[in-house]
């Protein structure tokens, strides 16, 4: 299947908000509510930030939310902080005991 | 602590083989699914496939791009993951990353990763 669509960078000052879309189709985002999120530093490890769809891991920020409206997903980091800059990645269940990822976003820090 | 430990990456020629272990720790082992997941150089993510825990028939499932050539199996009595990667083409050149698979949902830890080069 194809990859989710993933803006190919956002960015935003310090203290502001930005937001991530992840478009699917109904095979995949749209089809079940299993959309996760992944933070990866550059030569480093991808890291869990939300699951199906809204869930926060222990120990990740609040300032880190997840939502979606039919086949988008979306991640929403507040309160931005020098230390946000990333690579996010979303991923869905796409049927058949599959997975598929976005192409990933690169967030840039101001 | 969860710990994921990726091992047997490397430099090997198109259509040869190649064998990765992932050894875990912190964590019974036996209770949960595994997924393979690997990242071309500057690339995105890529879901390479996975294995249920033996609860659940220890069967596994695979992307497309890798259907009939790679392998995942795991001995629980090792609390080891293998990734087995036969008549590897120049594109299966990645970091290759273990991953604990949570219900087939979410990847909730991951190794460092390991770097399979396949050239010439």
């Amino acid at each position: 299947q194809s990859a989710l669509t993933q803006p190919r960078s956002v960015s935003g000052s310090p203290g502001q908000s930005v937001t991530i879309s992840c478009t699917g189709t109904s095979s995949d985002v749209g089809g079940y509510n299993y959309v996760s999120w992944y933070q990866q530093h550059p030569g480093k490890a991808p890291k869990l930030m939300i699951y199906d769809v809204s869930k926060r891991p222990s120990g990740v920020p609040d300032r880190f939310s997840g939502s979606k409206s039919g086949n988008t997903a979306s991640l929403t980091i507040s309160g931005l902080q020098a230390e946000d800059e990333a690579d996010y990645y979303c991923c869905s269940y796409a049927g058949s005991y599959t997975r598929v990822f976005g192409g990933g976003t690169k967030l840039t820090v101001l | 602590e969860v710990q994921l430990v990726e091992s047997g990456g490397g430099l090997v020629q198109p259509g040869r083989s190649l064998r990765l272990s992932c050894t875990a720790s912190g964590f019974t082992f036996g209770d949960y699914a595994m997924s393979w997941v690997r990242q071309a150089p500057g690339k995105g993510l890529e879901w390479v496939g996975f294995i249920r825990s033996k609860a659940y028939g220890g069967t596994t499932e695979y992307a497309a791009s890798v259907k009939g050539r790679f392998t995942i199996s795991r001995d629980d009595s090792k609390s080891i993951a293998y990734l087995q990667m036969n008549s590897l083409k120049t594109e299966d050149t990645a970091v290759y990353y273990c991953t604990r698979d949570f219900s087939g949902s979410y990847f909730d830890y991951w190794g460092q990763g390991t770097l399979v080069t396949v050239s010439s």
